[in-house]
């Protein structure tokens, strides 16, 4: 089965620093792979998403997520973090168990921006 | 354009009481997502479908859980006889297509179900 795994359950980085949120993946065949952000009492935003290509991705509100295929990781950057940014992150990847799709989530991870 | 759509934003039952989600998708939306996130965890999917179909229910508990999309109106959760760790946030997704077209999906702002 396809599975995500969020190392952190936090991060904590200072406004205008670089930040970046850890996804590692386990999946048989292509992975394709997805990254939300959720604030709270709302549901989940797209913020970009990882199918074929470049292995650099970028995704809305300035982040971007480099795909690296030997270490099995997506991990999810910006290179200047905003206080505005602190949300709950989740990792997706699509899973096709059963022969339909569906996202499978890792268990998120917390960013908090610190003025 | 209007978003996901999910009513009512919380709602309280009391153990043994049926509770019904609802969900309007985006507008030229037909696939529909539930998923359901417990307190400080990930969303675990329920359900998947469309319009008049369960695609896949391979998420959703074997009991007293059920989930339709009919014609017309809105997708529904129901929940009968509800127990205490049926507490969650239970949200909607849709998508124009299927992920099989890596669509992505949108999700509602979700319905937060408390049992007492």
């Amino acid at each position: 089965a396809q599975s995500v795994a969020q190392p952190e359950d936090q991060v904590n980085v200072a406004e205008g620093n670089p930040l970046t949120v850890k996804c590692t993946y386990s999946v048989s065949g292509n992975p394709y792979l997805f990254w939300y952000v959720q604030y709270p009492n709302r549901g989940l935003q797209f913020l970009l998403k990882y199918i074929t290509g470049d292995n650099l991705v970028k995704g809305s509100y300035g982040f971007e997520a480099e795909f690296n295929k030997s270490q099995t990781s997506f991990h999810l950057k910006k290179p200047s973090a905003l206080v505005s940014d602190s949300a709950l992150y989740f990792c997706a990847v699509r899973d096709r168990a059963g022969g339909y799709n569906k996202l499978i989530f890792g268990a998120g991870t917390r960013l908090a921006v610190h003025p | 354009n209007a978003g996901v759509m999910q009513n009512p934003r919380h709602l309280v039952r009391r153990r043994g009481q049926e509770a019904r989600l609802r969900c309007s998708p985006m507008k030229g939306h037909s696939h529909v997502y539930w998923y359901r996130q417990l307190p400080e965890e990930g969303l675990k999917f329920m359900v998947y479908l469309q319009k008049e179909n369960i695609i896949d229910e391979s998420g959703m508990p074997k009991e007293r859980f059920s989930a339709e999309f009919p014609k017309e109106g809105p997708s529904i959760l129901r929940i009968q006889q509800v127990v205490r760790g049926d507490s969650a946030a239970y949200f909607c997704a849709s998508s124009p297509g299927s992920l099989a077209n890596n669509q992505p999906q949108h999700f509602g702002d979700g319905t937060r179900l408390s049992i007492l």
